[in-house]
């Protein structure tokens, strides 16, 4: 069954804390991204790859790093930097940018 | 900057009612334009898109949408809704120019049976 996987579904921080975040897809997808989701807010770009040992930073990419060695891995790390971490965090794949994306069921991150 | 915006943010409607839910873009240019649905603890998923041709464009679950480039809109529509059509809907469009995709801010809608 083709899809995106993402784990944990729920992730608590402590502070000053690195923590990862996983997103392996089977879709054999070139492109993946890294969406962040508050209320109000929609779905904010933090990364996306576009080819494996690739990455560019989107709209909000401070305070988080990735790493794309595997086509179908595309880990976030949300550092101790990012001040304001608590959110939806949604990762999501495509044939090629301009395509539909696919997503993964998200992760909850939450500060302690 | 480009955006989508979507002004309406919480939409209650009663069950048979018509729905239509808003989207602007901000730019000129070549774009795909997308509708994704969040139902409650599922994931997100696309609802239509429309990337050329005829502008009335068909998607799942008897939804529509109409892309007018001289509104840079691209509504969605669904003449009548039913209680499973609760969720959070939103709009997406991709920018061939600087091959960016921008997401509006969501609308919830909430079906009252």
């Amino acid at each position: 069954d083709g899809g995106i996987t993402q784990s944990p579904k729920y992730l608590f921080r402590k502070e000053g804390q690195n923590v990862t975040l996983s997103c392996e897809q089977n879709l054999n997808h070139d492109a993946m991204y890294w969406y962040r989701q508050d209320p109000g807010q929609g779905l904010r770009l933090i990364y996306y790859s576009q080819i494996v040992n690739d990455f560019q930073k989107g709209d909000i990419a401070e305070g988080y790093s990735v790493s794309r060695e595997k086509k179908e891995s595309f880990p976030l790390t949300v550092t101790s930097a990012q001040k304001n971490p608590t959110a939806f965090y949604l990762c999501a794949s495509s044939t090629i940018p301009e395509e539909r994306l696919f997503f993964g069921s998200g992760t909850q991150l939450s500060v302690l | 900057a480009q955006s989508v915006s979507q002004h309406n943010h919480h939409v209650i409607l009663s069950e048979a009612a018509s729905l239509e839910l808003g989207c602007n873009y901000s730019y000129g240019g070549t774009v795909n334009l997308f509708w994704y649905v969040q139902y409650p603890g599922q994931h997100l998923q696309l609802l239509l898109k429309y990337f050329s041709g005829d502008p009335l464009v068909k998607g799942i679950k008897g939804f529509e949408a109409e892309f007018i480039k001289s509104k840079f809109s691209f509504n969605l529509r669904k003449p009548s809704v039913q209680w499973s059509d609760t969720a959070e809907y939103f709009c997406a469009a991709f920018n061939f120019g600087n091959e960016k995709l921008t997401f509006g801010t969501g609308t919830r809608l909430t079906i009252i049976p």
